[in-house]
């Protein structure tokens, strides 16, 4: 129940598209999903985020789309550019003063000229 | 921009020696946390720590780990005897009272 399950393990992408990578979750005592963006040998580094009651959050050329009744969460990166070639990770905070995220097993973004 | 820093980048160690990894945490930050992720796999919460003690735990952390904040600034992670299965990167993150958690460069732990 504490899991988040994250598709597609990798994605290829022309540059200029669009990437959407998808997390499900079944704990609904989750109340904040953030995104994570790791480059190879960094930390994972804060994207964007979203609590579960708005339904879409848009920050530049990212996007998340929350579907609370389905329990599902997206990431949209628009107009894909080679600089965002990188690990992405969901991940959600169980709620009731837990600070535990709990992270999806990451998708491998490569975005080609 | 403040960021959280990890030392050392990279600790090799023997099965059975103890380790013991750093972690300066965002200055006004009062949340303390370590993750660890195993080589290509998820990253994976380890502790929390908070006003001097420990608020959450998983089942990771067991005996052979302990949390320390021994000074204002420094916040530690202690593997007692460290095994095989230890070797993964450990991540430090700190947050603020908003929660948002805020990632240090990780150090990588290598156990033979």
């Amino acid at each position: 129940q504490q899991q988040v399950k994250q598709s597609p393990q990798s994605l290829i992408v022309q540059k200029g598209g669009i990437s959407i990578i998808n997390c499900a979750y079944e704990n609904t005592a989750f109340d904040y999903f953030p995104w994570y963006q790791q480059f190879p040998g960094k930390g994972p580094a804060l994207l964007i985020a979203i609590r579960p009651d708005v339904s879409e959050k848009k920050e530049g050329r990212f996007t998340i789309s929350f579907n609370k009744s389905a329990k599902q969460f997206s990431l949209h990166i628009m107009d894909s550019q080679p600089g965002d070639s990188a690990t992405y990770f969901c991940a959600a905070k169980a709620g009731a003063g837990s600070y535990q995220l709990t992270f999806g097993k990451g998708t491998k973004l490569s975005v080609i000229p | 921009e403040p960021e959280v820093t990890q030392t050392p980048s990279h600790q090799v160690t023997q099965m059975g020696q103890e380790v013991i990894l750093r972690c300066v945490p965002i200055s006004n930050h009062l949340y303390f946390y370590w993750y660890r992720q195993i080589l290509g796999q998820k990253v994976e919460f380890l502790v929390s720590f908070y006003n001097n003690e420990i608020s959450e735990k998983s089942e990771i952390f067991d005996d052979q780990f302990s949390v320390e904040r021994p000074d204002g600034s420094n916040f530690t992670l202690k593997i007692r005897s460290t095994k095989l299965e230890d070797s993964a990167m450990y991540f430090c993150a700190s947050s603020g009272q908003g929660g948002t958690q805020y990632f240090g460069p990780g150090t990588r732990l290598t156990v033979l």
